[in-house]
């Protein structure tokens, strides 16, 4: 199946800084990528939706301008968690579409760990 | 509103002993139906994806169905390394994004 790249897979920060985390599809083109972020024991719920070359369509209640989205390629998208807060700590997920299927791939997730 | 049922929330299964893992939805547009596994730690792996109620999918021990309502895991004869989440989740936006389900979460003790 295809693949989806995500990096870091780990990362701890100290509260007040900024983390980015990048998505990349492998060995296809993804005009459309999803970020989803789990809580421990709760099920993925989706961040917003990057699309290549535009702006980012955020889900309620998700602050655009605390988590920046740029779609710059059709290979790469990255999350940038601005100004971390403790409870910015969770598992984000990107996942990406092939397109050909409709089938979406998941990256292997970013745990981040605010201090 | 969109919403996915998943259950039982756990399920602990004997080597061997096979059962079924449910998922119920109410969308307003069914575009797909998902089936992925998890381990922790991970990213969800995909398994099957279901597209019409009667369609029916099969990988090694497990096989995926689909009713107008519900869809349902089958795990014929698991193993301990089948245990992981199982997360299911719909497509309902012009997009593609998934609206998940809370997951089952199966222990298979050998």
């Amino acid at each position: 199946g295809a693949v989806v790249s995500q990096h870091p897979s780990r990362v701890i920060c100290k509260s007040g800084t900024s983390v980015k985390i990048e998505c990349r599809s492998l060995d296809f083109q993804a005009t459309t990528m999803f970020w989803y972020r789990q809580f421990p024991k709760q099920s993925l719920m989706l961040m917003a939706t990057s699309n290549e070359g535009s702006k980012a369509t955020y889900e309620q209640g998700v602050e655009k301008d605390k988590f920046l989205i740029n779609h710059a390629s059709l290979t790469l998208s990255t999350l940038t968690v601005t100004s971390a807060h403790p409870e910015d700590s969770s598992f984000y997920i990107c996942s990406a579409s092939s397109g050909v299927t409709g089938e979406l791939f998941f990256g292997e997730g970013s745990r981040l760990t605010v201090l | 509103e969109d919403q996915v049922t998943q259950s039982p929330e756990a399920l602990r299964l004997q080597e061997g002993e096979s059962s079924s893992l449910n998922c119920s939805y109410t969308v307003s547009g069914l575009r797909g139906l998902f089936w992925y596994r998890q381990d922790p730690g991970k990213g969800p792996e995909f398994l099957f994806t279901l597209y019409s109620a009667g369609e029916e999918k099969e990988k090694e021990r497990l096989k995926a169905t689909l009713t107008k309502k519900e869809s349902f895991l089958h795990i014929t004869a698991p193993k301990p390394e089948d245990s992981a989440t199982y997360l299911c989740a719909v497509s309902v936006g012009s997009q593609g994004n998934l609206i998940f389900g809370k997951g089952t979460k199966l222990s298979v003790k050998p």
